[in-house]
């Protein structure tokens, strides 16, 4: 069973469109997290989410809205996607406790055309 | 410093060679240091999460030392074989615990 699991793994769509990208953890963690990884291959933070309430948020905008149902899930929303937003995005999940390992999926792919 | 920072960026290796690789951070306000495995296509996969100086921890052939008062933490590998190839990530966290800052990795190549 993949730990955490995010879907879809590859999306390419037109400039202007709403997206989502889902994210499931089955390893019952408190904290889940996304991150970009940008042009210059760093991993960036973008969000992360401790026991449904949001706790980071960093300089992102705002048409990037993440949504935690539960737990277990933390969904990444983008709206009206442009150009730029085309990269890998990276869900994840750990104990909130620091030093922690913190969990990845396999990324998402988004290309916008 | 001020980011966190890796060197090389990229390493080629024979098999049955040694290897280390290093990361520096910011020494203050530090709270831990992970170093992750990322092959392409495929999760980042935790190797080690040290918060303590002085701290070493040792996965099989591969070895990881840190020092928090300087900043800066190695990764070693011994007898690098071709299943070792891949890019090797730091981060630190710092001030908000959950917070990981990422370097851009050592992309290590190992060959027959």
């Amino acid at each position: 069973d993949t730990a955490v699991s995010q879907t879809p793994k590859y999306l390419v769509t037109q400039m202007g469109n709403d997206k989502s990208i889902k994210c499931e953890q089955n390893l019952g963690h408190d904290t889940m997290y996304w991150y970009k990884q940008d042009s210059k291959k760093f991993l960036k933070i973008m969000f992360s989410y401790n026991n449904k309430e949001l706790i980071i948020n960093e300089t992102v905008p705002n048409r990037f809205s993440p949504k935690s149902p539960d737990k277990a899930h933390l969904n990444l929303h983008i709206n009206s996607l442009e150009l730029g937003d085309s990269a890998v995005y990276f869900c994840a999940s750990s104990w909130f406790k620091f030093g922690n390992t913190i969990y990845f999926g396999e990324g998402s792919w988004l290309t916008v055309v | 410093i001020l980011n966190v920072e890796q060197s090389p960026q990229s390493l080629h290796v024979q098999e049955g060679d040694s290897t280390n690789f290093t990361c520096s951070f910011p020494s203050s306000n530090f709270y831990a240091l992970h170093w992750y495995r990322w092959e392409t296509a495929k999760s980042p996969e935790a190797l080690f999460v040290m918060t303590l100086n002085g701290d070493e921890k040792k996965k099989g052939r591969i070895s990881a030392t840190l020092n928090t008062k300087e900043g800066y933490s190695y990764l070693y590998i011994k007898g690098s074989q071709p299943e070792d190839s891949a890019t090797y990530l730091c981060a630190s966290s710092t001030g908000t615990a959950s917070k990981l800052t990422f370097g851009t990795g050592t992309r290590l190549q190992v060959t027959l």
